[in-house]
């Protein structure tokens, strides 16, 4: 089973409207995080946010948020108020395992293209 | 610049010679991993270290690949008698101790003619 599922190849969004893109993840761990990365066509993964496992509350960065269902095991990211600049490839990651305890290895999804129009 | 840096940025070779890519992550860093990227997909894990310690291999990385973390700073991807299967981005990353996330290098592109 593919640890990280994100169903949306591509999504549009016009600019200033608030996007969501979907992130479903499978995991038997009790210690897990979950990660949001922009990788625009230059191609540098840049990190949006994080939401640990047991964070009680959803994760917000600026114009980022996590909507965080564990019983669902989602993790979509919602982009409020969309730029022209946040065009690029999105991609939903986790992390199994306690962060500080040796190798944790990451799983990454196949990506979201999204393409915001003026 | 005080992120993680990679060179080459791009690489263009012919099939069957050897390549190695080199990357230098965030001094404070002590972890170290290595991706595979190809069109389309998200980040392949390769391999890990813990400062010098190369510590988790992926099965992806044949015995055509070697990398190396001397000292537990830079880290090298070698890969020998390169196949036209290898064109691929390949992206290092570097996390902290106290840290969830990683930070990323620009990536090495690979084109194996």
């Amino acid at each position: 089973a593919q640890k990280i599922t994100q169903t949306q190849p591509g999504m549009f969004v016009q600019e200033k409207e608030a996007v969501t893109l979907d992130c479903t993840y499978d995991t038997s761990d009790p210690s897990y995080g979950l990660f949001w990365y922009k990788q625009p066509s230059s191609g540098e993964m840049i990190f949006l946010i994080y939401q640990g496992s047991y964070d009680q509350q959803n994760a917000t960065e600026g114009r980022y948020s996590l909507n965080f269902q564990k019983a669902r095991k989602s993790a979509n990211l919602v982009i409020s108020a969309s730029q022209l600049g946040d065009s690029a490839m999105y991609f939903c990651a986790m992390r199994e395992g306690v962060p500080l305890l040796g190798f944790n290895k990451f799983y990454f999804g196949s990506g979201t293209k999204l393409n915001v129009k003026p | 610049d005080t992120g993680v840096s990679q060179n080459p940025r791009h690489k263009i070779t012919k099939r069957g010679q050897n390549v190695t890519f080199r990357c230098d992550p965030i001094s404070e860093h002590n972890r170290l991993y290595w991706y595979r990227q190809t069109l389309g997909q998200g980040p392949e894990f390769l391999t890990y270290f813990q400062n010098e310690a190369q510590l988790e291999k992926s099965r992806l990385l044949s015995d055509r690949f070697s990398a190396e973390r001397p000292k537990g700073s830079f880290s090298t991807l070698e890969i020998q008698r390169t196949e036209q299967g290898d064109s691929a981005m390949y992206l290092c990353a570097s996390r902290g101790l106290l840290y969830n996330e990683q930070f990323f290098g620009p990536g090495t592109r690979l084109t194996v003619l």
